[in-house]
């Protein structure tokens, strides 16, 4: 399983947009990008998954370099609400069931 | 709500106590984890069920004991629990078979074990 580097934490305020990267150099050629958001005492939730370039969907972007050893989540003008822990993970998608391994994440704040 | 819901919320439970967890999906998925997130923890796999056979057992104590009676639904029953067990315990389900293995987790059940 490819190992995650995230920052321990970020502050933002509210109506900026947020860039979080996450490190993955060992991906393998097979493996996705996949972020999930949680908040206190709650499952962590699916936000947005991607293999190359770039992914956009309702909530956030999910931009990957050519070498895919690194993807950055963007999270458009946050609000108060956005304030979680989000996780980078990296694996296959396709198959099996199988384990997916959390990080410590990166808990972002949005400040008033 | 992510179509995966857990019962019950919290629970308090002394370390003599059996009692069980329960999770049931509404998503037509085949494979169901458990998983335990501690305080300030990440969250650690604890079981995997892919059509209804466990595949995945990492390394957990006997004391907690899983059980999958069919895709929908799962369990995880508790006995002779120890303080350090207490924590918040998080269901998931994922298509399975050759499909997308996007998870999607349940709300959790608090627990705490005195």
């Amino acid at each position: 399983l490819a190992k995650t580097t995230q920052p321990i934490s970020m502050d933002s305020y509210e109506g900026q947009e947020v860039n979080i990267t996450c490190s993955h150099n060992n991906i393998a050629t097979n493996d996705y990008i996949t972020w999930y958001q949680q908040f206190p005492s709650q499952g962590p939730r699916f936000i947005i998954q991607g293999y190359k370039t770039k992914v956009t969907n309702e909530v956030a972007s999910l931009f990957i370099p050519a070498d895919r050893k690194s993807s950055t989540l963007s999270l458009p003008r946050v609000s108060l609400s956005d304030t979680a822990v989000y996780y980078c993970l990296v694996g296959d998608i396709i198959g099996s069931a199988r384990q997916l391994t959390f990080g410590s994440g990166t808990q972002l704040t949005v400040l008033p | 709500e992510t179509g995966v819901t857990q019962t019950p919320r919290h629970l308090v439970m002394g370390m003599t106590n059996k009692k069980s967890l329960k999770c049931e999906q509404h998503l037509g998925h085949n494979a169901m984890y458990w998983y335990k997130q501690s305080a300030k923890k990440p969250l650690e796999l604890m079981f995997v069920y892919n059509f209804k056979e466990q595949t995945e057992n990492n390394s957990v104590p006997s004391r907690f004991s899983p059980e999958c009676p069919n895709s929908s639904h799962l369990f995880l029953h508790l006995h002779t629990l120890q303080p350090e067990d207490s924590a918040l315990y998080l269901c998931a389900s994922s298509q399975g078979g050759l499909g997308d293995e996007t998870q999607y987790f349940g709300p959790g059940t608090r627990l705490l074990v005195l």
